[in-house]
């Protein structure tokens, strides 16, 4: 198991309302990435932390926004939420540098209906 | 960009048998690297293998090898020994070096079935 932690586990909003996803990322890693995995699909990259600014970011609309703490935890938001939004949300924390390996939260399963 | 292809949905294998599973990608990209991730039912991603794309020997770790066909953009896992603990879902992913690096992009899975 590994260092990073997502709060909630599980949740469940209505089309339109907004969500707040937490990620606590492992000792020692100053970068922080999300990523949005459909059911029964590959993981496909929402956005990149680094530093507490925005490092690279993924065919996603601007409802979805993050943000980066001083202590390299992140936030995912997405606003106005759609049907399609429903999915398991999973946060990876890495060092910099060449080589350096993500390691993975356990996700945050979305239900939006 | 980069693009990752899996077109095996699902493999199964006997306990102690070896399978392999297939991976190719393409990239305009001269850095990058090639991943194979695990996902258990409990959704954590786990990372099983890793290879540079300038490192020209194939990588292994234990039971698990890569056979890295660079002109040809394959990169297929090989599974030896296949012990239960081993069925979930086997990402490949990749990513490109510098700025880009842990930006992961991953194919669609492939469900692996263990049977005793």
């Amino acid at each position: 198991e590994t260092g990073v932690t997502q709060s909630p586990t599980h949740l469940i909003k209505t089309r339109g309302q907004q969500v707040t996803l937490r990620c606590s990322s492992q000792s020692g890693h100053n970068t922080v990435s999300w990523y949005q995995q459909a059911l029964g699909q590959g993981p496909q990259f929402i956005f990149q932390y680094y530093r507490e600014e925005e490092n690279g970011r993924g065919n996603f609309p601007p409802r979805f926004s993050g943000l980066q703490f001083p202590n390299y935890s992140s936030e995912l938001n997405v606003n106005a939420l759609e049907l399609d939004d429903s999915a398991l949300y999973l946060c990876a924390s890495s060092r910099t540098g060449r080589a350096t390996e993500a390691f993975f939260g356990q996700g945050t399963r979305l239900t939006v209906v | 960009a980069q693009t990752v292809t899996q077109s095996q949905p699902e493999m199964s294998v006997q306990e102690a048998e070896t399978v392999t599973l297939s991976c190719t990608y393409d990239t305009s990209e001269s850095d990058y690297y090639l991943f194979w991730y695990k996902q258990p039912p409990s959704r954590q991603m786990i990372l099983v293998i890793r290879q540079e794309a300038y490192k020209q020997q194939n990588a292994t770790e234990n039971r698990f090898s890569v056979n890295f066909q660079k002109a040809a953009k394959s990169f297929s896992l090989k599974i030896s020994d296949s012990q239960l603990g081993d069925a979930a879902m086997y990402f490949c992913a990749g990513n490109a070096g510098g700025t880009s690096y842990g930006k992961l992009t991953f194919g669609q899975g492939t469900i692996l079935t263990v049977h005793p």
